[in-house]
């Protein structure tokens, strides 16, 4: 079956401007992760959702980004007035929402976002 | 907060060599341990979910074990190829699985030559 996809997977943008990044999880599947990964870093958690509801908002690091979940399925990360330090690849995940924090998260192939 | 860390940083084997990398993780309120590998370009791909203490989990030539009274697990490679090649990445969720958010480590590069 189709995996997660995300668009765009490439997006260049100057700083203070607005952007959206979607992610489309696998069908079915209750529970939608994004996390950002940095160059030389492993990826960083940043909001996981639980159906339509933020379940875990505790690595948004401010409050330009936001995400919602407004179905249950696909999901959008809006984030405003970018920054350079913003630049990184945008990751998103999702689990059939079983088996918790043992549930087999399955990841998209990112969204490289460039702020310059 | 929870901090999981790998080693080494990166590995250059030759094909045919067997390898082995180590994710360290905090053994008190330990809930679960990913095991992922990702290839450049390409999405993360999910090796293995491992929850009891000394579980050993196998997928082709690739293992895993976990000893999570010492807050350890090894992933071993048998017979590397180059389509090995990629960043072995672990992680492990905090809070005794209270959450699903993982905290990642920085990830083991692992180079095979033909």
């Amino acid at each position: 079956g189709a995996g997660v996809s995300q668009t765009p997977s490439n997006k260049v943008t100057e700083k203070g401007k607005y952007v959206e990044l979607r992610c489309d999880p696998i069908s079915g599947h209750t529970a939608l992760y994004w996390y950002r990964q940095s160059l030389g870093q492993g990826p960083e958690f940043l909001i996981y959702f639980q159906g339509t509801g933020a379940a875990d908002d505790s690595g948004l690091p401010n409050d330009r980004f936001f995400a919602v979940r407004p179905e249950g399925s696909v999901s959008t990360l809006k984030i405003q007035r970018t920054e350079r330090g913003d630049s990184a690849v945008y990751l998103c995940a999702s689990s059939p929402g079983l088996a918790g924090a043992a549930d087999t998260q399955y990841f998209g192939p990112g969204t490289r976002l460039t702020v310059l | 907060i929870l901090n999981v860390e790998q080693s080494p940083q990166s590995l250059h084997v030759q094909e045919g060599d067997s390898t082995n990398f180590t994710c360290s993780f905090p053994s008190s309120n330990f809930y679960a341990l990913h095991w992922y590998r990702w290839e450049t370009a390409k999405s993360p791909e999910a090796l293995f979910v491992m929850t009891l203490n000394g579980d050993e989990k196998k997928k082709g030539r690739i293992s895993a074990t976990l000893n999570t009274k010492e807050g350890y697990s090894y992933l071993y490679i048998k017979g590397s190829q180059p389509e090995d090649s990629a960043t072995y990445l672990c992680a492990s969720p905090p809070y005794g699985g209270a959450t699903n958010k993982l905290i990642f480590g920085t990830g083991t590069l692992l180079a095979v030559q033909p």
